[in-house]
C-alpha cells in the first residue's frame, strides 16, 4: 500500500487554467506538506498543516491555495496557471511537529503548463 | 537562516567501490540531519537520519552517513557501489524550534554508479 499517494502523477494543462492536485496519507500522521522541486531540481517548501491547520506558508503565490478537509488529505488548488508554475510537487507527512521525525514523500505531481 | 550545501553536483564511482556523497550544513542549535535518494521519475525515499547519539548511522540499501560536529558534515557512504544505486542523493537538515523545523534541502547529488 502506497504510505504517501497523490493524484494526477502526471499534469499538461494551458496557460489560464485552474487546477487541483490531491493527496491523501495512511500512516496516521497529523502533519502534511507541499513541496515544489524546479527545473534545476531544487526543492522547497510550499504549506505545512498540521491537524488541518495551516502552521506554514511561504512566499508562494496567493493562486495556490491548500486545503485539508482531513489530517489524512492535503489538496492543492492552483488558479491561472502561469508557465513558471510547471515543475514537480511534492506531497509529504509526518507525525507530529518534532524535527526528529522522519517526513515521508509522495511519488511526485509533474505539471506541466504550456 | 539554516542550509544545506553539497558541493558535488556529480559522482561517478565504479561499480564495487566505495562511494561518497558529500553533505555540509549550517543551523543554529543541534542539528537534525537526513538523507534522501530519488530515483528518475520517482519521489524522494527516506534512507537515513542523524538525530543524536552514534555518530555513524546506518540506513537503508547498506548506505551509512557519518555526523561529524567539528567539520558540520553529514556524509553519506557506502562501501560497495551497485548500479542500482545511480540516482539523486539530497542531504537535509532540521533545526530544533520555530521555522528551523522546516526539512531544508541541499542542491543534490547525482550518483552515477559506471558498471
Amino acid at each position: 500500500d502506497t504510505a504517501v499517494s497523490q493524484t494526477p502523477k502526471y499534469l499538461v494543462t494551458q496557460m489560464g487554467n485552474d487546477k487541483s492536485i490531491k493527496c491523501e496519507q495512511n500512516l496516521g500522521h497529523d502533519t502534511m506538506y507541499w513541496y515544489k522541486q524546479d527545473s534545476k531540481k531544487f526543492l522547497k517548501i510550499m504549506f505545512s498543516y498540521n491537524n488541518k491547520e495551516l502552521i506554514i506558508n511561504e512566499t508562494v503565490p496567493n493562486r495556490f491555495s491548500p486545503k485539508s478537509p482531513d489530517k489524512a488529505h492535503l489538496n492543492l488548488h492552483i488558479n491561472s496557471l502561469e508557465l513558471g508554475d510547471s515543475a514537480v510537487y511534492f506531497c509529504a507527512s509526518q507525525e507530529g511537529l518534532i524535527s526528529g521525525n522522519t517526513i515521508y514523500f509522495g511519488e511526485g505531481s509533474w505539471l506541466t503548463v504550456v | 537562516a539554516q542550509s544545506v550545501a553539497q558541493p558535488e553536483d556529480q559522482v561517478n564511482v565504479a561499480e564495487g567501490n566505495p562511494l561518497t556523497v558529500k553533505c555540509t550544513y549550517s543551523v543554529s542549535g543541534n542539528p537534525y540531519l537526513f538523507w534522501y535518494v530519488q530515483y528518475p521519475n520517482r519521489g524522494l525515499q527516506f534512507l537515513l537520519k542523524y538525530i543524536t547519539g552514534d555518530n555513524l548511522v546506518k540506513g537503508s540499501y547498506g548506505f551509512e552517513a557519518e555526523f561529524n560536529k567539528s567539520q558540520t558534515s553529514f556524509h553519506l557512504k557506502k562501501p560497495s557501489a551497485l548500479v542500482s544505486d545511480s540516482a539523486l542523493y539530497f542531504c537535509a537538515v532540521r533545526g530544533l524550534s520555530g521555522s528551523a523545523r522546516q526539512l531544508t534541502f541541499g542542491s543534490g547529488t547525482q550518483l552515477t554508479v559506471l558498471p
